[in-house]
């Protein structure tokens, strides 16, 4: 059973850091390609960053870029996203979602979601 | 970055009845989309990829339809756990973007 635990979210003041990781399990975590994505009431689903599976190649959404760096561990299976210079907007939900055969552009599974909340 | 609309943004229907959602690409995405639905408190769950192709054990009572610029979630006839939020999504060009949702409720 393919199983996404999410962790790391939490309060943190604008202009400051937050590493969030993501525990996979249940499927060859280095063979698919993996995701964050976060969700606001007003803004919806924002698809913020992927990497392949051999964590070679990333790509961030511009709102990110320059502040937000994802990574990977494949002999611990974790997905991280580090989050610095955080902002107001980047408040939502991150879920981390895990790529479908067909390629980073699908995900058919999603962890339960961290909530990060930036505000002072 | 491609746009996608979805329309309606509330849909009120009975159990038994066919659900048609829509969602309009600002630019062609070939076959490239997926549709999620999303009940509270819950994270997207995959119903269809590529346009037309359900994810695994998802109910044939869902299909998906369209190429280029429109496309068309139907549910045949909705079950009370159909009533959720659905979300189209394109992979065509990064960065892959989400429609704002169209909410089923019951009528």
């Amino acid at each position: 059973e393919v199983q996404l635990l999410e962790s790391g979210g939490g309060l943190v003041q604008p202009g400051g850091s937050l590493r969030l990781s993501c525990a996979a399990s249940g499927f060859t975590f280095s063979s698919y390609a993996m995701s964050w994505v976060r969700q606001t009431p007003g803004k919806g689903l924002e698809w913020v960053s992927g990497i392949s599976g051999g964590g070679d190649s990333a790509f961030y959404a511009d709102s990110v870029k320059g502040r937000f760096t994802i990574s990977r561990d494949s002999s611990t299976n974790t997905l991280y996203l580090q989050m610095d210079s955080l902002r107001g907007d980047d408040t939502a939900v991150y879920y981390c979602a895990k790529a479908s055969h067909i390629g980073m552009g699908v995900l058919d599974y999603w962890g339960q979601g961290t909530l990060v909340t930036v505000s002072s | 970055e491609i746009v996608l609309t979805q329309s309606p943004a509330t849909l009120s229907l009975s159990p038994g009845e066919r659900g048609t959602l829509s969602c309009r690409a600002s630019q062609s995405v070939s076959s490239y989309l997926a549709w999620y639905q999303q009940k509270p408190g819950q994270a997207p769950r995959l119903l269809i990829y590529d346009a037309s192709n359900r994810g695994t054990g998802i109910p044939a009572r869902f299909s998906g339809s369209g190429s280029g610029t429109d496309f068309t979630l139907t549910i045949s006839s909705l079950e009370a756990e159909d009533f959720a939020v659905y979300y189209c999504q394109q992979r065509s060009n990064w960065p892959y973007t989400f429609g704002q949702g169209t909410k089923l409720e019951i009528k």
